[in-house]
């Protein structure tokens, strides 16, 4: 069975840093394309980043560009997100999900975690 | 980047066709993946590459995409089906995936 187990989400005060971990299990992690997606409470779904299996392709939505990092340990079946210069803008639930595996890049999230809620307030 | 834009809502009577509508520039040109999210659940994939299945969705749910509107239509619709319900776009100029602003479907 599929499964991605988010941690490290907590309250942080504005500027703060946090590393978020998403943890997978039941497949082979290295062979699949890995997301970040986060929910602000009560809105929509936003993208944050990707990562390719093999970490060879890294993109950012603009609004965490220069202040996220998203990384992998494929021998820990690891994903994560580095996030500094935290604002109340960044206050969301953060999921990791991944991409369906076919040819090529890009494609449909065929399993999400269960996300980790991250607050920024002072 | 690319804006795909979605109605915020929509109510169909149990029974009923619901169709939720995704719209962007020439949207057709690209592929349109569909998610449902429940209260408190993580997103769930329904359609993925337009109209495509995932093992496990009931028929009820397709999916096309054609000029500047792609759509999600539930058919025969019950209660179950009150969701928020997103599309989803790869948008290669700015490598960003792109979502709508989602749609709430009430169930009457």
């Amino acid at each position: 069975e599929v499964q991605l187990v988010e941690s490290g989400g907590s309250l942080v005060q504005p500027g703060g840093s946090l590393r978020l971990s998403c943890v997978a299990s039941g497949f082979i992690f290295a062979n699949y394309d890995m997301n970040w997606v986060r929910q602000a409470p009560g809105k929509g779904l936003e993208w944050v980043s990707f990562i390719s299996g093999s970490s060879g392709h890294i993109y950012y939505a603009d609004s965490v560009k220069g202040r996220f990092t998203i990384s992998r340990d494929n021998s820990k079946n690891s994903l994560y997100l580095q996030m500094s210069g935290l604002s109340a803008e960044d206050t969301a639930l953060y999921y990791c999900a991944r991409e369906t595996l076919r040819e090529g890049l890009h494609h449909d999230f065929d399993h999400w975690g269960q996300g980790t809620p991250v607050t920024v307030s002072s | 980047s690319y804006v795909v834009t979605q109605p915020p809502s929509v109510s169909v009577a149990p029974g009923k066709t619901a169709r939720i509508t995704c719209g962007g520039n020439k949207i057709a040109t690209k592929s349109v993946h569909w998610y449902q999210q429940k209260p408190g659940q993580a997103p769930l994939l329904v359609i993925y590459y337009d109209s495509n299945r995932p093992s496990g969705i009931p028929e009820r749910f397709s999916g096309s995409n054609t000029g500047n509107t792609a759509s999600l239509t539930v058919s025969r619709v019950e209660a179950g089906d009150e969701a928020d319900y997103y599309c989803q776009v790869w948008d290669s100029r700015s490598d960003h995936w792109v979502f709508g602003g989602g749609t709430k479907l009430t169930v009457l």
